[in-house]
């Protein structure tokens, strides 16, 4: 069965610093999706970056960078120059099967970071 | 240009009783979900719709029972509440696609409090 880790419960890290936020995965399937979320305080779930399993290139959205090592099951997600407003919880899930057009997304247990001025 | 919506955003009911969730999605997918997540803050899938058709249950009680109206609506009705029911639901849409383009964008969540 499908499944993520996130390993770091909390991190604490200090503004304008980069950030390493580390999520492995399990799965004997050669086609798969990972994604990053962020949940902010108030609560809603924010896309962050998607990474294919074919996807040469490592992911990159702004500040976001997904570090995809694939014999490592690894799809870490680097938050470079990190501010105030990147302190919540992120979420590192993968598209689990797909079926009919719906797809099964199987996440993660969540790493809270928080940015100290 | 809200892109998906849930109302209530907040729930507070009686165990027994019997409530609803409503979700709207102006993206124009095709597929629709609905996510439980507990005090832990662990989400999971609950079910799945593509254009109005029921695709994925994962072995949620019979109380509750999603609807679709149209592939814009999917609603969450959960019969008998009970303490155990407590999260937050979310509701998420996504296009039938595979890749990037199928990402699931998530509505703000509905918290649900059983007494």
């Amino acid at each position: 069965a499908q499944k993520i880790t996130q390993t770091q419960p909390g991190m604490f890290v200090q503004e304008k610093e980069a950030v390493t936020l580390d999520c492995t995965y399990d799965t004997s399937d050669q086609s798969y999706g990972l994604f990053w979320y962020k949940q902010p305080s108030s609560g809603e779930m924010i896309f962050l970056i998607y990474q294919g399993s074919y996807d040469e290139q490592n992911a990159t959205e702004g500040r976001y960078s997904l570090n995809f090592q694939k014999a490592r099951k690894s799809a870490n997600l680097v938050i470079s120059a990190s501010q105030l407003g990147d302190s919540a919880m992120y979420f590192c899930a993968m598209r689990a099967f797909q079926i009919q057009g719906a797809q099964k997304l199987v996440f993660g247990q969540g790493t809270r970071l928080t940015i100290n001025p | 240009d809200t892109a998906v919506s849930q109302t209530p955003k907040y729930l507070v009911t009686q165990m027994g009783n019997d409530k609803s969730i409503k979700c709207e999605q102006n993206l124009g997918h095709d597929t629709m979900y609905w996510y439980k997540q507990d005090s832990k803050k662990f989400l999971k899938i609950m079910f799945s719709y593509n254009n109005k058709e029921l695709i994925i249950n994962e072995t949620v009680p019979n109380r509750f029972s999603p609807k679709s109206p149209d592939k814009a609506h999917l609603n969450l009705h959960i019969n008998s509440l009970e303490l155990g029911d407590s999260a937050v639901y979310f509701c998420a849409s996504s296009q039938p696609a595979s890749g990037p383009g199928d990402t699931q964008y998530f509505g703000p969540g509905t918290r649900l409090t059983v007494l």
